[in-house]
């Protein structure tokens, strides 16, 4: 069985500082993809990052990049530079990297408060 | 209208009710999914639509029942419901599956079963 764990229900930072999220998974495929989604309150969610797992490279989006470590299988996101806009529900999501496959496994979630 | 739209956003209902959900997506995708998000779980996959064939079905509740008509819409009927059943219900698509393509999510329908 596949899963996601996210251990910390919910963060704060303070605006313009840095803060990582944690999310670890389980899975038994060769290769795969790891996501961050973020949900805001009473808005879509929206991909934020993605990460391929034969890639070693770690996966960066203007002020978020993730450290991925494959043989410990953690995917954490960090946030440089918080912004009010920052604040949401951000949830870690796997899917083995199969062609036809369409199944996405995410964590509980992690609720971000951003600090004025 | 742009990306992914659900109606309705908000629905209450009982349990002998009769209701259906409608998800429409304007991207030209040739995947839909179903998921239900609920307070402290993770997002649960229900059921996924590739070409108008279902796909996915992960042990979902006979009283959920979705339909597929064509590649842009998707419809999720509820009968009988049970409390437990009340819930956020998110609709998604995709340019097919895999990983390397990204999912766009609707907005949701907050579902209240009473």
């Amino acid at each position: 069985a596949q899963t996601v764990t996210q251990s910390q229900p919910e963060m704060s930072v303070q605006e313009a500082e840095t803060v990582t999220l944690s999310c670890t998974y389980d899975t038994s495929e060769s290769d795969y993809y790891l996501f961050w989604y973020k949900q805001p309150p009473s808005r879509q969610m929206i991909l934020v990052i993605r990460q391929e797992a034969y890639k070693q490279q770690n996966a960066t989006e203007n002020r978020f990049s993730v450290n991925f470590q494959k043989a410990a299988k953690s995917f954490s996101l960090k946030i440089s530079d918080s912004q009010l806009g920052d604040a949401a529900m951000y949830f870690c999501a796997l899917t083995p990297h199969t062609s036809g496959t369409y199944k996405y496994i995410f964590g509980t979630g992690t609720r971000l408060k951003v600090l004025a | 209208e742009t990306g992914v739209t659900q109606t309705p956003r908000h629905l209450v209902m009982g349990m002998t009710n009769k209701k259906s959900l409608k998800c429409e997506q304007h991207l030209g995708h040739n995947a839909m999914y179903w998921y239900k998000q609920s307070a402290k779980k993770p997002l649960e996959l229900m059921f996924v639509y590739s070409l108008e064939e279902r796909v996915e079905n992960n042990s979902v509740p006979s009283r959920f029942s979705p339909e597929c008509p064509n590649s842009s819409h998707l419809f999720l009927h509820l009968h009988t419901l049970q409390p437990e059943d009340s819930a956020l219900y998110l609709c998604a698509s995709s340019q097919g599956g895999g990983g390397r393509n990204e999912q766009f999510f609707g907005p949701g329908t907050r579902l209240t079963v009473l």
